[in-house]
């Protein structure tokens, strides 16, 4: 089947680090993508790993594992702002499977 | 900044209505989607056009609905007869190259059946 895996919920400070998890099955796989959503509002596109390793753009960094079908997003010196839903998803052979998302709660 | 227009913000309908959302992706972009949200639950993969032609399409995408870009600037998503669950959020996107690298989302239609 096709799955994407990841917590629902996690909080985190202000001025902190947070990790947000995700694990994939995709019938193939052709990269995976991480996306931002505020309330109420469009995804606003983050990342999108193809290759193994880690790839950073200035606070946040993504992580790809494709033999361990396993994601993460690395958020860096957290802000009030950051607090949102994290989408993870995977593009298979034919199509983009979303996760539930995470949704993130940053604390002063 | 250019960015992806969506008109209209919210559209209410019958059942068993059609429906066209329209969409106009940021000019020099040659990938297009589609997407809904139904409220509260996880977005969803409708289609993608590349080229003038469909490139992938969801098991949701079946024959009740239908993409077109009738001329150089729009990209509608036709919905023959609607259903209650159709109501959802549709977000449009667009991007530059293809491999559905970096997209670019609407601000979405909100579609209410009644």
């Amino acid at each position: 089947g096709q799955n994407i895996d990841q917590p629902t919920e996690m909080t985190a400070t202000e001025g902190a680090i947070v990790q947000i998890n995700c694990t994939y099955q995709t019938s193939g796989f052709n990269g995976l993508f991480w996306y931002q959503q505020h309330a109420g509002e469009a995804p606003t596109f983050l990342s999108y790993n193809v290759l193994d390793g880690l790839e950073e753009k200035g606070r946040f960094s993504s992580f790809l594992s494709r033999s361990k079908g396993y994601s993460y997003l690395l958020l860096k010196e957290l802000q009030m702002k950051d607090s949102a839903s994290y989408l993870c998803a995977g593009r298979g052979a034919s199509k983009i499977i979303f996760g539930s998302g995470t949704r993130l709660s940053i604390r002063p | 900044e250019p960015e992806v227009t969506q008109t209209p913000s919210h559209q209410v309908t019958q059942m068993g209505q059609e429906v066209i959302l329209r969409c106009v992706p940021i000019s020099n972009h040659l990938y297009f989607y589609w997407y809904r949200q139904i409220l509260g639950q996880k977005v969803e993969f409708l289609v993608s056009f590349y080229n003038n032609e469909i490139s992938e399409k969801s098991e949701i995408f079946d024959d009740q609905f239908s993409v077109e870009r009738p001329d150089g600037s729009n990209f509608t998503l036709k919905i023959r007869s609607t259903k209650l669950e159709d109501s959802a959020m549709y977000f449009c996107a667009s991007g530059l190259a293809g491999g559905y690298n970096e997209q670019f989302f609407g601000p979405g239609t909100r579609l209410t059946v009644l």
